[in-house]
């Protein structure tokens, strides 16, 4: 069956350290992958869009990367700030599929000041 | 330039009653699509409309409905209602349709409480 996994625990990390989320999805062929941070309360924020072609997108202290042969991507924050924390959630579009996005449950991230 | 608006912000019904949720997007987008968000769930597509078409539909029950209107304000309306319908329903605006690289713009959310 199809799935989307990010690390169902709470990630917390120290402030400056650089945090990373994974997102593995299986079954599914996407050309796009998105990243998306949510405060509690609010709706997601769009962050990221990497296309299956590239290896990897950068912005300010934002990275992303997709493998499509793993069937992952990862997502970093450098220099970490206790601003940073929040769910981050990633959502690919199935190119073969009915569906716009498919979203996974998302990670909350904590910095630690 | 203005955000996804979506009123009610908060709403309680009661099972079997019916409710409708409303989503303004941002000017200029004419593609509007809908999710449910639930903890043990996560967020999950419900339908898309681009100029007041229908253009995708996820897994769901036909008492979840929708429609776009001229204006590209879009409704959705749920019948019925279970207590599993309990969620935060979310709308999210971009600006074209059928070509997922578009950005997705949210709304704050309506938070239902089926009791």
């Amino acid at each position: 069956s199809q799935k989307i996994e990010q690390n169902s625990e709470a990630l917390n990390i120290q402030e400056g350290k650089t945090a990373t989320l994974t997102c593995n999805y299986t079954n599914y062929s996407p050309a796009y992958l998105q990243w998306y941070r949510q405060d509690p309360g609010r709706g997601p924020v769009f962050l990221l869009l990497i296309r299956e072609n590239e290896k990897e997108k950068r912005k300010e202290r934002l990275k992303v990367t997709f493998d499509t042969t793993l069937k992952q991507s990862l997502f970093h924050i450098t220099a970490s700030q206790p601003a940073d924390s929040a769910t981050y959630l990633c959502a690919l579009d199935d190119a073969s599929g009915t569906y716009k996005y498919i979203f996974g449950t998302g990670t909350r991230l904590k910095v630690l000041a | 330039k203005a955000g996804v608006t979506q009123t009610p912000r908060y709403l309680i019904k009661t099972r079997g009653q019916q409710v409708t949720l409303s989503c303004s997007p941002i000017s200029g987008h004419r593609s509007v699509s809908w999710y449910q968000q639930t903890p043990g769930q996560g967020l999950q597509f419900l339908f898309e409309y681009f100029s007041e078409t229908q253009r995708n539909k996820g897994n769901f029950p036909g008492r979840f409905s929708g429609r776009q209107f001229s204006n590209s304000r879009s409704e959705m309306n749920v019948s019925t209602l279970e207590l599993g319908d309990s969620a935060l329903y979310l709308c999210a605006s971009s600006l074209g349709a059928g070509t997922s690289y578009n950005e997705q713009f949210f709304g704050p959310g309506t938070r239902l409480t089926v009791l």
